[in-house]
Order: C-alpha cells, then structure tokens, then sequence
C-alpha cells in the first residue's frame, strides 16, 4: 500500500498571506507512460463532504480559484493557498489515485491567525 | 444538477448488516467506475471499495474485505454498500465519489453529501 503523510498537522495563517500544506507518498505516482503524477488534493469544511480542488498534481478543478495550486512530482507534493480567505478554512487532505487502495494524506486544518 | 445522494444509515448494533444506498442523477452513472469512502467521527477519509462501471472489477479495503460487498444497478442509477458483521470501528459518515480516470487520473470529482451509521448497542 501507498502510505501518505502530511505536514504540517495545522496551521494557522493571517487572511491575504500564504499556506503551504506537504504530502508525501512512500513510493512515487509518477506514471511514466504519460509523466503524469495520480495525486489529487480536497477540501473539506465542516458538516460537508470532500470536494476536489486539484487532480493530476498540479490542474486545477474548474471553478476553484487560481489561489489554490498543486505543485510537486513522484513522491512530494505541495498544496499552495495564496492569499488567503476567510472561506479557505478547512481541512485539506492528499491522496494518491496511482493504485489501490486509493489512500488519503490524515489531513492539514487550515484556520486563520 | 450533477448528485449523488446516499442513504441507509442508521443505528445498528454489533454484528448486525445495513445496505447503503447511493442514487445517482444527472449525469450518466452507467459510465462511471465507483468508490465508496468513509469517515469516523473527527477522524480523516478512509477509501473502502471500488467497482468499474459494468462491475467485472472490484476492489476492497482490507478493513472490510469479506464483511462488506459493493454492487451497482446501472438501470437503477444506483450503488450499494451491503456491510455484516458491523462494529464500532465501522461508526462513520459513508460517502460515495465517481472515479474519472480519463478525464481526472482516478480523482474523486464528485461526492454524495454521506449518510451516517452508527454501531453501538
């Protein structure tokens, strides 16, 4: 199985700065057949289900906003929130689509300071 | 609008069965492959069981292989979670997601708002 971890636990950032969330995969979802990386990234508020804010490492699902981007390849990946709203705050899980069991990261919270 | 609604939850006690349902609509649910996802009480998200779209492929979590069983009725636009032998580890919010992989490499783009099962007697 693929193991994932992220960092920090929490975090908590001012409204308009930056937020950083890591994930890490044991071993790499870089398919090299088409170069590209099987790890989505959601957000999750309370009460809600999961949405879909980035697939394929770094695409951004359509109507998220260009504030939240997906970076990283094989095996460490990185969640950016710029400027960050009051509506960001959430919890922020990874997950690797590369093969079964499809596992998600524990989760980031994101609040603001 | 493009939903996913489960539902069969409910209080159950140890060692009992539920059957979930999932009732998908407006988008073709025949062409999706599915997933099932859970999530305990302030805990994170725990992937169970997929299935392709005509259900010749199945795979479990091993925390419930051979307790719980996926199975879909395409006329029906419906997925379902038959689970026995439940226990308090199974406590959580269930949620069903489509999984695109050609248009979103396996992502889970579109969730049900979940049902919740309770095990405690």
């Amino acid at each position: 199985d693929i193991v994932m971890t992220q960092s920090p636990d929490s975090l908590a950032v001012s409204l308009g700065e930056t937020a950083t969330i890591n994930c890490k995969t044991s071993r790499s979802v870089l398919y090299n057949s088409n170069n590209k990386n099987y790890l989505a990234w959601y957000q999750q508020k309370p009460g809600q289900p999961p949405k879909l804010l980035i697939y394929w490492a770094s695409t951004r699902e359509s109507g998220v906003p260009d504030r939240f981007s997906g970076s990283g390849s094989g095996t460490d990946f990185t969640l950016t929130i710029s400027s960050l709203q009051a509506e960001d705050v959430a919890v922020y899980y990874c997950q690797q689509c590369y093969s079964t069991p499809f596992t998600f990261g524990p989760g980031t919270k994101v609040d603001i300071k | 609008e493009v939903q996913l609604v489960e539902s069969g939850g409910g209080l159950v006690q140890p060692g009992g069965s539920l059957r979930l349902s999932c009732a998908a609509s407006g988008f073709t649910f025949s062409h999706y492959n599915m997933n099932w996802v859970r999530q305990a009480p302030g805990k994170g998200l725990e992937w169970l069981s997929y299935i392709t779209t005509s259900s010749t492929t199945i795979y479990y979590a091993d925390s419930v292989r051979g307790r719980f069983t996926i199975s879909r009725d395409n006329a029906k636009n419906s997925l379902y979670l038959q689970m026995n032998s439940l226990s308090d580890d199974d406590t959580a919010v269930y949620y069903c997601a489509t999984y695109d992989y050609a248009a979103y490499g396996g992502a889970f783009n579109i969730w049900g708002q979940g049902t919740m099962v309770t095990v405690s007697s």
